[in-house]
């Protein structure tokens, strides 16, 4: 059974680009939730998608956007980037929206 | 809403000691409860759940944590600290808004395993 994998693994991008990262959910799998973990701090709630739909929000701004595709796998969109964007985004996938959430090894993000 | 609160964002402790990692929930409903451990550069590793079954948890790596509610506590133990457990630990709480069920971490803390 393959696990919870995310790309790319590390990527530098300067402020105001933009940025997908991407999730494949273990599988069986229908829901994905993501996080960013900012240098020193715990892991934060983005969003979660669960069967295609946004199923609930953290305290984020809009640009930060995500998608989730027809076999569960899952991108996170971060338009016009800030210094404060730099950090590990992390890929959450569950059977169900009230499962427990196996993680990804993350996706490094520096913006210079 | 559901909350954690790891107490000491740095820990150290000799080769052989004993490991207490402290972490207090705060939740008005029954918790669904987690320890991680990450390494450096690396991701989310689970070590052990709480999930309203037994209250002595046992994990991986020599790890258990016991969820008290009384004390609102699920405090993460180790008989005898190795210096691979050098890492950061993080506690979590599962929470759920309008529906949402979203893990809630507290900001960590980092272990140091002196020899």
């Amino acid at each position: 059974e393959t696990g919870v994998t995310q790309s790319p693994t590390h990527l530098i991008k300067t402020r105001g680009q933009q940025v997908t990262l991407r999730c494949s959910s273990q599988s069986g799998h229908n829901t994905v939730s993501w996080y960013q973990q900012a240098l020193g701090q715990g892991p934060q709630f983005i969003f979660q998608y669960y069967r295609e739909e946004e199923n609930g929000r953290g305290n984020f701004p809009p640009r930060f956007s995500g998608l989730q595709f027809p076999n569960y796998s899952s991108e996170l969109n971060v338009n016009a980037l800030e210094l404060d964007d730099s950090a590990l985004y992390l890929c959450a996938s569950s059977s169900g929206q009230d499962n427990e959430q196996f993680f990804g090894p993350g996706t490094r993000l520096t913006v210079l | 809403a559901q909350s954690v609160t790891q107490l000491g964002s740095h820990v150290s402790v000799s080769e052989g000691a004993l490991v207490l990692l402290r972490c207090n929930y705060s939740s008005s409903v029954p918790p669904y409860l987690f320890w991680y451990v990450q390494y450096p550069n690396q991701g989310l590793q689970l070590l052990l759940k709480y999930t309203s079954a037994a209250t002595l948890v046992k994990g991986i790596n020599g790890f258990e944590a016991e969820f008290k509610k009384s004390e609102t506590s699920f405090h993460l133990t180790k008989p005898s600290a190795h210096l691979s457990d050098a890492a950061e630990y993080f506690c979590a709480v599962r929470g759920d808004t309008s529906g949402t069920y979203k893990y809630i971490f507290g900001t960590g803390t980092r272990l140091k395993v002196l020899a």
